[in-house]
């Protein structure tokens, strides 16, 4: 979608390490929404955070959200090989219904 | 919590066959949705659908025809399936409050065409 974009295609990084995914969106938001997908399976939300905070952790997560920039990143620390997934950023207008998906952001964790 | 069951998990179809995929969902969602996933690619929204019997076009309808028979259940039938079609299809239903929509998907149906 158009409405919300990752900067990156992929990334890679060695167990341990830090690594953060961006994201700009397009589109007026109430929320701003990360979701990861694992092989073999279906996105699943992990953090969503509101329009009016700008940053939101969860566990080793931590989301940021600059709306003047229309921006997000995801943070993920002490990175293990189970967080290799592919990472969406997707915007929500607040209307029922419909949230936008950019198209992901491919992480590997190596051992 | 509930659980979104998309059947079959793989389906094998030959070229110009027409293909039907199920999903059905015990969250009592009243909004489902069916995604085409190509391979390393983002999601593509097909259809969706707000209520029984209600159909929503997506940005990717053509060629695609959906039937919403029950709150619990949402068919997408491929109509003539093309080689270039072979992707993962993915099932969702959400939840809208506080103001905003949490989507739940299921593991998909990957689609080979023959």
């Amino acid at each position: 979608s158009q409405l919300a974009e990752e900067n990156l295609w992929a990334l890679s990084v060695h167990e341990g390490e830090s690594v953060t995914v961006n994201c700009s969106y397009k589109t007026s938001i109430t929320a701003l929404q990360w979701y990861r997908q694992k092989s073999g399976e279906g996105p699943a939300q992990l953090i969503l955070i509101r329009s009016n905070e700008r940053e939101k952790r969860n566990g080793r997560l931590r989301a940021t959200l600059d709306t003047s920039s229309q921006s997000s990143s995801l943070s993920i620390t002490a990175t293990r090989c189970e967080d290799t997934a592919v990472y969406f950023c997707a915007t929500d207008a607040g209307s029922n219904n419909r949230i936008f998906f950019g198209d992901g952001t491919q992480l590997v964790v190596k051992p | 919590g509930g659980i979104i069951t998309q059947t079959p998990k793989f389906l094998i179809g030959q070229e110009g066959q027409k293909l039907t995929l199920k999903c059905q969902q015990n969250f009592n969602h009243d909004t489902m949705y069916w995604y085409r996933q190509d391979s390393g690619k983002g999601l593509r929204l097909i259809y969706y659908s707000i209520t029984e019997n209600d159909l929503q076009k997506g940005d990717l309808s053509e060629g695609y025809d959906a039937s919403r028979e029950k709150k619990s259940s949402f068919s997408l039938t491929v109509t003539s399936a093309q080689k270039n079609e072979m992707a993962v299809f993915l099932c969702a239903s959400s939840i809208f409050q506080g103001g905003n929509t949490e989507v739940f998907f299921g593991k998909g149906t990957r689609l080979t065409v023959v």
